[in-house]
């Protein structure tokens, strides 16, 4: 399959393991923010989104952290499996432009 | 139900040449975006049609041009190809716009430029 992404930061990570993903944004104005998931061969896969005024959302095995202060969201991922390596994107929407913004993203590569 | 399908998968073309990519949303979305993925990069927006009408445009070249139909699917037009233009271009649907209603992405077509 296609290769997403050559030159992107990569998380190794241990079966069984927790991982870690972050992201930097860059506008305080946007209204949510989603995790996109993508496998090589295959575009991305919505995993999880958070609102701007929350600051922690949980979802099955992954959770979301937001903190506006410093414009940083977290990805969680819990007893990371070998079906979670992938690229991992973060993407603010701002409502009044109707419009995704990616950020850069970040391959996880899950030893068994 | 089937998900957001793209058509075609890979595509070849050289320099100055012109290419159309097809999108089909998921049954009972209304508004369908592109995006340009290139080898290392998120996906950069292009465009966004809701009910047949534009309603977002990326920072892309005139070079670059949309549809939808009545049945809401997508034809993504490149004219005047540049090497630059090689990337994997991606559909996504959704029930509303883009702004409130949760994106589901298409596999892509790889457009290589020669």
């Amino acid at each position: 399959g296609e290769s997403v992404g050559l030159h992107l930061p990569t998380l190794s990570v241990q079966e069984g393991d927790n991982s870690i993903i972050n992201c930097a944004y860059s506008n305080s104005a946007s209204d949510y923010f989603i995790w996109y998931k993508q496998e090589s061969g295959k575009g991305p896969q919505f995993i999880i989104d958070i609102r701007s005024n929350m600051d922690k959302r949980q979802g099955q095995r992954v959770t979301v952290l937001l903190n506006k202060t410093v414009k940083h969201l977290s990805l969680q991922i819990a007893a990371t499996q070998p079906g979670d390596s992938a690229v991992y994107f973060c993407a603010e929407i701002l409502v009044a432009g109707n419009k995704l913004t990616f950020g850069g993203g970040t391959r996880v590569l899950v030893k068994p | 139900d089937a998900g957001v399908t793209q058509s075609p998968t890979h595509l070849i073309k050289t320099r100055g040449q012109q290419v159309t990519l097809r999108c089909s949303p998921i049954s009972g979305h209304k508004s369908v975006s592109w995006y340009q993925q290139v080898l290392g990069q998120g996906p950069q927006f292009i465009f966004q049609y809701y009910e047949k009408e534009e309603r977002g445009r990326g920072n892309f070249p005139d070079r670059f041009s949309a549809r939808q139909f009545p049945n809401y699917s997508s034809e993504l037009n490149v004219n005047a190809l540049l090497l630059g233009d090689s990337a994997l271009y991606l559909c996504a649907s959704s029930k509303g716009l883009a702004g409130v209603a949760t994106q589901y992405f298409g596999p892509g077509t790889r457009l290589t430029v020669l």
